[in-house]
């Protein structure tokens, strides 16, 4: 079945406290899209990747870190995470000029 | 800066009603997409299109590149449609900005 996975769905952490959200897709996508989502505000883009080690900033990238060295993962790093990263997370892939397919998303609680 | 408006925000139509919710952009694009969140978060793709118009089902998607506008078209509406609509667009660096969402309620 393709599907975009994302591991934790759940997660309430501390301030501070390193965190890596991870993202996998099994349709050999090239493009893969960090989104965090927010109450008012809306899905906004954080990093987007348009292939294997090609990394771009999307909107809201500050507190934030990707890699993409393997095609099929994306994972998305929180070095210092602070409360204002509190947020609900998708990750998202597609092939270039097709629809995107995103993950059930991840819930971050940072306390 | 809101690149993408949608409108309305809100939006309680009859169960049968024929329902156009809008989307205007204010940056040069390369595609432009309609997207569904039901309650419970999930996010599914329901059109790409970066020029004319497109149908699924009960749904239609047009777009209007001289405008920069774009409208979604649910025909027979039915209480299953009840959803977050958020349009997106993206722009010629593949960049994705969004509209703040669309709440529908279809009542039966």
């Amino acid at each position: 079945e393709a599907q975009v996975t994302q591991n934790p769905r759940y997660l309430i952490t501390v301030t501070g406290k390193k965190l890596t959200v991870t993202c996998s897709q099994n349709m050999n996508h090239e493009y893969m899209s960090w989104y965090r989502q927010d109450p008012g505000l809306g899905l906004r883009q954080i990093y987007y990747s348009m292939n294997v080690e090609v990394t771009d900033k999307g909107d809201v990238p500050e507190g934030y870190k990707v890699s993409r060295k393997e095609k099929r993962n994306f994972p998305l790093i929180l070095e210092s995470p602070s409360p204002n990263q509190t947020s609900l997370y998708f990750c998202a892939s597609s092939t270039a000029y097709q629809p995107q397919h995103f993950g059930d998303g991840t819930r971050l609680s940072i306390l | 800066k809101n690149e993408v408006e949608q409108s309305p925000q809100n939006l309680t139509a009859q169960e049968g009603e024929f329902i156009t919710i809008n989307c205007s952009y204010s940056v040069g694009i390369s595609a432009l997409h309609w997207l569904q969140q039901h309650p419970g978060g999930g996010i599914v793709s329901l059109f790409m299109l970066s020029s004319g118009k497109k149908k699924h089902g009960r749904l239609i998607a047009t777009i209007n590149i001289q405008e920069k506008h774009s409208s979604l078209h649910i025909t027979a509406s039915h209480p299953r449609d009840s959803a977050v609509y958020i349009c997106a667009v993206t722009n010629t660096g593949n960049q994705f900005y969004f509209g703040t969402g669309t709440s529908l309620t279809v009542i039966p």
